[in-house]
């Protein structure tokens, strides 16, 4: 069955501090590979995608993710967060042309000071 | 700017209630979803839609019905509100079906 893993429920991170966040996919096909993030109270706000191509992929707010079909992930980085990327990342994936999208279950992401 | 607006940020009924949650687009987009969002679930696709008048089933339909009768605005009808459908419902439209999709704020319901 297709399914898509985010294996972080919750991660606590210092401000400054790099962040790194683990997606895993089974699927048969090469997917479309996407990551969210929502702020509290609001709706999702894309940050970076995966169709083809260059498998490290750049995003808004300093985010990055590199695909690695060997391994089945598509892990989000970023050097060094700020107070601000605290919020819920959730990694989404399709494979099919009607955009039914699988949504791992999120991490989310405390940053201290 | 794009926006996705949901017309309820919270709304608390009764069981045996019928609910609407509305949602309109004002980009043009084709596709329209809603979303359930669950703690330790992530999102679930409840119904999608490619055109007006047209609707397809997502992965937990039962219970939800949806309704598209013009292009910008796609319904959610909860026609026997139960206390399992207390959740937050999502909106999302997309210009192409696997392409960017952009979320409304969410309405969070209550049934009590």
């Amino acid at each position: 069955a297709q399914s898509v893993t985010q294996p972080d429920i919750h991660i606590t991170v210092s401000e400054g501090a790099s962040l790194e966040l683990r997606c895993n996919y089974s699927y048969g096909a090469t997917p479309y590979l996407f990551w969210y993030v929502q702020s509290p109270g609001q709706g999702l706000q894309l940050l970076l995608k995966y169709f083809s191509g260059d498998t490290l992929v750049q995003g808004i707010k300093g985010f990055e993710a590199e695909f690695k079909r060997s391994q089945s992930s598509f892990n989000l980085r970023k050097p060094s967060v700020h107070w601000s990327d605290a919020a819920e990342y959730f990694c989404a994936v399709t494979t099919d042309s009607w955009g039914k999208f699988q949504f791992g279950a999120g991490t989310q992401v405390v940053v201290t000071p | 700017d794009v926006k996705v607006t949901q017309s309820s940020r919270y709304l608390v009924k009764r069981t045996g209630e019928k609910v609407f949650l509305e949602c309109v687009q004002d980009m043009d987009h084709e596709n329209m979803f809603w979303y359930r969002q669950d703690p330790g679930l992530g999102l679930r696709l409840i119904y999608f839609s490619y055109d007006v008048k047209m609707k397809e089933k997502g992965d937990i339909p039962e219970g939800y019905s949806v309704s598209r009768e013009k292009k910008e605005r796609f319904s959610l009808i909860l026609e026997s509100a139960s206390t399992n459908q207390t959740s937050m419902y999502l909106c999302a439209s997309s210009l192409v079906p696997s392409g960017e999709l952009f979320f409304g704020e969410g309405s969070r319901l209550t049934v009590l």
